[in-house]
């Protein structure tokens, strides 16, 4: 069983530009959701995506977007980058059981200058 | 969203030593979650409890619901310098038909050999 991948595992991009992170999601699962990780806190829901579509969103701007591919993997986009978006940005799948167990990705930690 | 606050903030004990930690909550929760995230990587789940007053175990790690489901417990039995990380407590935010998870704020563990 594959487990949650993330890429890249590090990214420096300047305010302004815009970048993209992707997540495979765990063999079987069907949901991935994202999360921004600010160092020294805890993850914040950014936005989950099911069956291709956005299946709710977390307190983010619209500048956070995203998509969801047939085979479940997922990209998050986040447009005119700012510096406070500077973050570890993890990637969270689960299965269509509709427990509320999600599993992680190793995460890409973005540097804003 | 949901306050989930964790304490102790941090933690520092002695190779064999027992850890208990906890979490609590403003509101009722019907799913908890304990994560262990290392520096740098993505958390990862520890243990789920799914009923008031459940109890379960993984190894040298026990935790419970809390009877109000409004707090959950996890102690650590017997320590070792691998148990080094931050502790997380998670849950579904309320509102919502998805497995979106709000995390508590962290317990910082460190073991001396």
């Amino acid at each position: 069983e594959t487990g949650v991948t993330q890429s890249p595992t590090h990214l420096i991009k300047t305010r302004g530009q815009q970048v993209t992170l992707r997540c495979s999601s765990q063999s079987g699962h069907n949901t991935v959701s994202w999360y921004q990780q600010a160092l020294g806190q805890g993850p914040q829901f950014i936005f989950q995506y099911y069956r291709e579509e956005e299946n709710g969103r977390g307190n983010f701007p619209p500048r956070f977007s995203g998509l969801q591919f047939p085979n479940y993997s997922s990209e998050l986009n986040v447009n005119a980058l700012e510096l406070d978006d500077s973050a570890l940005y993890l990637c969270a799948s689960s299965s269509p059981s509709g427990s509320y167990e999600q599993y992680f990705g190793p995460g890409t930690r973005l540097t804003v200058t | 969203g949901q306050q989930l606050n964790q304490s102790p903030q941090s933690m520092f004990i002695q190779e064999g030593e027992d850890v208990s930690m906890n979490c609590t909550s403003s509101s009722i929760f019907n799913t908890w979650l304990w994560y262990k995230q290392d520096p740098g990587e993505g958390p990862v789940l520890l243990i789920a409890l799914y009923k008031a007053g459940e109890l379960t175990s993984n190894g040298r790690l026990t935790a419970q619901f809390g009877i109000t489901r409004k707090d959950s417990f996890l102690n650590i039995s017997a320590s070792i310098p691998s148990d080094v990380g931050i502790y997380f407590c998670a849950g579904p935010i309320y509102g919502g038909a998805t497995n979106k998870l709000n995390f508590g704020t962290g317990t910082l563990l460190a073991v001396q050999p």
